[in-house]
């Protein structure tokens, strides 16, 4: 089975810092993604990548970036973390064409 | 640009009855997958539904896919308790675009 970990369960932050969150999958897979999860919002889409340095934006980009140096690790990126950020992130990782596997999410709160 | 529908977004119902989840959307996609998700832990793959008219089942739960349509329906047959948690479609055009999601209580 395909094993994505995500670097932080549990996260605090204070507004303005800059924020990292990792994600690494284990199985080769090309695509990865990162989502954001709301009450009542459903998950929506910050970045993807289908490659090595690819990235493409979602449907909700503005505030954050993302890295993909290496296959394997995908990173999202809170360049000054803002209170609207606080939320639930989901990253994943996909087969080309086949439902993507998520890693058990970091909850991310911003004072 | 894609947007995924799902209705009803909260579903209470007794055990033992039958229902279903819609999902509609507004590509051409012939990729749907159906996840569920427990409170507090992460989505946990369900279906791939990849063509027209594929269907899929487990145990209680049958997933289809009416590409035509844009419509995928997730129907739960004689509801358990242990069914109770929130569903979401999710649909693959250039990009995985879920729904909001349906929060599914089943009543012992």
């Amino acid at each position: 089975d395909v094993k994505v970990t995500q670097s932080s369960r549990y996260l605090v932050k204070r507004t303005g810092e800059k924020v990292f969150l990792e994600c690494v999958q284990d199985m080769d897979h090309e695509n990865m993604f990162w989502y954001r999860q709301d009450p009542g919002l459903g998950l929506r889409l910050i970045y993807f990548s289908y490659d090595v340095k690819m990235k493409e934006k979602g449907d909700i980009p503005e505030g954050y970036s993302v890295s993909r140096e290496k296959k394997e690790r995908f990173s999202l990126i809170l360049e000054s973390a803002s209170t609207n950020q606080t939320s639930m992130y989901l990253c994943a990782s996909s087969i080309i064409g086949l439902a993507p596997d998520f890693g058990p999410g970091t909850r991310l709160t911003v004072t | 640009e894609l947007k995924v529908e799902q209705n009803p977004l909260f579903l209470s119902m007794q055990e033992g009855k039958n229902y279903t989840i819609y999902c509609n959307y507004s590509t051409t996609s012939d990729r749907l997958y159906w996840y569920r998700q427990d409170p507090g832990k992460s989505l946990e793959s369900l279906f791939v539904l990849l063509s027209n008219g594929a269907v899929k089942q487990e145990g209680r739960l049958m997933a289809s896919l009416d590409t035509k349509a844009r419509l995928s329906t997730l129907h739960i047959t004689a509801a358990v308790h242990d069914l109770s948690a929130t569903y979401f479609c999710a649909v693959l055009d250039d990009k995985i675009i879920f729904g909001k999601g349906t929060r599914l209580h089943i009543l012992p």
